[in-house]
């Protein structure tokens, strides 16, 4: 079935440690981007792609890392520099022209 | 980042019960706004994406309405019934950009 799949679901880590979340698409869509929740907030755009080998900052990019080499892949590191790294993290992608978001299942990070 | 509001932030209605929401989000520069529902261990589903003035869509006992001059969409829900429980999210789509922006939800519950 075609759909985002992130991984891992739940992530536990050191402070202090860089943390790489997952995102696989077999949409075959072009734009992807990358959400995070935190209670009480909308979710608020980190990073976003609209083809591969560029991406742009979101809102709240400070603190993090992208790259996307695939058309297919998105992984999100949270680095040590991201203050508040606890949260559940979304990842998202839009065909072309097309203009409804698909969402993965998220991955709830917590930084021990 | 653009302010888009949801009200009300939480409600809880009886099976049978009609409902509605809102979202209002800025009036200029509109392209795009968007209802997902997001159920509890689930990923977000679009509901709808609309995009003209006075628009009115319909996907079974939901519906929704735009009025882009004024700057609000409200979401209905007929005859509720418990699978309706969810997290209703609004999303605003400006024609200077290419990420949504999301208002923190509504959440709904349904009790028999």
């Amino acid at each position: 079935d075609g759909g985002i799949t992130q991984s891992p679901k739940y992530l536990f880590r050191k402070e202090g440690q860089n943390v790489t979340l997952s995102c696989e698409q077999n949409l075959n869509h072009d734009a992807m981007y990358w959400y995070r929740q935190d209670p009480g907030q909308g979710l608020r755009l980190i990073y976003y792609s609209q083809i591969v080998n560029d991406f742009q900052k979101g809102d709240i990019a400070e603190g993090y890392s992208v790259s996307r080499e695939k058309k297919e892949s998105f992984p999100l590191t949270v680095t040590s520099a991201q203050k508040n790294p606890t949260a559940f993290y979304l990842c998202a992608s839009k065909g072309r022209g097309g203009g409804e978001l698909f969402f993965g299942e998220g991955s709830r990070l917590t930084v021990l | 980042i653009l302010n888009v509001e949801q009200s009300p932030q939480s409600l809880h209605v009886q099976e049978g019960d009609s409902t509605n929401f809102t979202c209002s989000f800025p009036s200029s520069n509109f392209y795009a706004l968007h209802w997902y529902r997001w159920e509890t261990a689930k990923s977000p589903e679009a509901l709808f994406v609309m995009t003209l003035n006075g628009d009115e869509k319909k996907k079974g006992r939901i519906s929704a309405t735009l009025n882009t001059k004024e700057g609000y969409s409200y979401l209905y829900i007929k005859g509720s019934q418990p699978e309706d429980s969810a997290t209703y999210l609004c999303a605003f789509n400006s024609n200077s950009g290419y990420a949504l922006n999301f208002g923190k939800g509504t959440s709904l519950l349904v009790t028999p």
